[in-house]
């Protein structure tokens, strides 16, 4: 097993460029999340499923779009990109049955 | 909402002593807490999680304990190792998430174990 792949490993982008940051996973989880890690602020969630079809948003969701066509694939679209959204973006999945979550290896976004 | 603050922000200690980070969390709702490891360039691990039943849990070096009635729980590292040394994260489930997995982290804490 893979386990929680993520693509791209780094991403430079200008003010107002899209993107899409992509999330799968091969364990079958039923449950994806998407968080930011920024300096002394720990990781916030930011938009999260439980199924297919089924998304709803975190701590910090303002910006940032998410859907979840398939149980592998949970792909976070950035907008229009703003400076404030330079971070680390880490996704993450469980399954329904037990508690822990496993992360992936985390995108470096900058956001010039 | 919840909300978690985490202790210290940066521990040092020399191999071999013990380490302690404590957390805090407002929901009294919430019934998950699992600590996180994360080592440089990686995504965060689980280590240990407790639950609210729970007051204490064991595993090897590694000790997790709960104060359901003061909202606080702590990481209890015994014996550290440099390679022990990483930003370690609590996290709290609160209120409605049920099995969602949606999970509230503290700040981090920074350990360093000198050789």
């Amino acid at each position: 097993n893979a386990g929680v792949t993520q693509t791209p490993k780094f991403q430079v982008l200008k003010t107002g460029q899209s993107m899409t940051l992509q999330c799968a996973q091969d364990m079958n989880h039923e449950y994806m999340s998407w968080y930011r890690q920024d300096p002394g602020m720990g990781l916030r969630l930011i938009h999260y499923s439980v199924g297919a079809g089924i998304t709803d948003q975190g701590e910090v969701p303002n910006g940032y779009n998410v859907s979840r066509s398939t149980t592998e694939d949970f792909p976070l679209r950035l907008l229009s990109a703003a400076p404030s959204q330079t971070s680390v973006y880490f996704c993450a999945s469980r399954s329904r049955v037990h508690n822990e979550q496993f992360f992936g290896p985390g995108t470096r976004l900058t956001v010039l | 909402g919840e909300n978690v603050e985490q202790h210290p922000s940066t521990l040092s200690v020399q191999e071999g002593d013990s380490a302690v980070i404590k957390c805090t969390y407002s929901d009294s709702a919430s019934n998950y807490f699992p600590w996180y490891k994360q080592e440089l360039g990686k995504g965060p691990q689980l280590i240990i999680d407790i639950r609210s039943n729970v007051g204490e849990k064991k595993d090897q070096r590694i000790a997790v304990t709960l104060n359901k009635t003061a909202k606080h729980f702590s990481l209890h590292i015994t014996e550290t190792q440099p390679e022990d040394s990483a930003v370690y994260f609590c996290a709290a489930s609160p209120l409605g998430s049920g099995n969602t997995g949606k999970l509230i982290f503290g700040q981090g804490t920074t350990l360093q174990v000198k050789p």
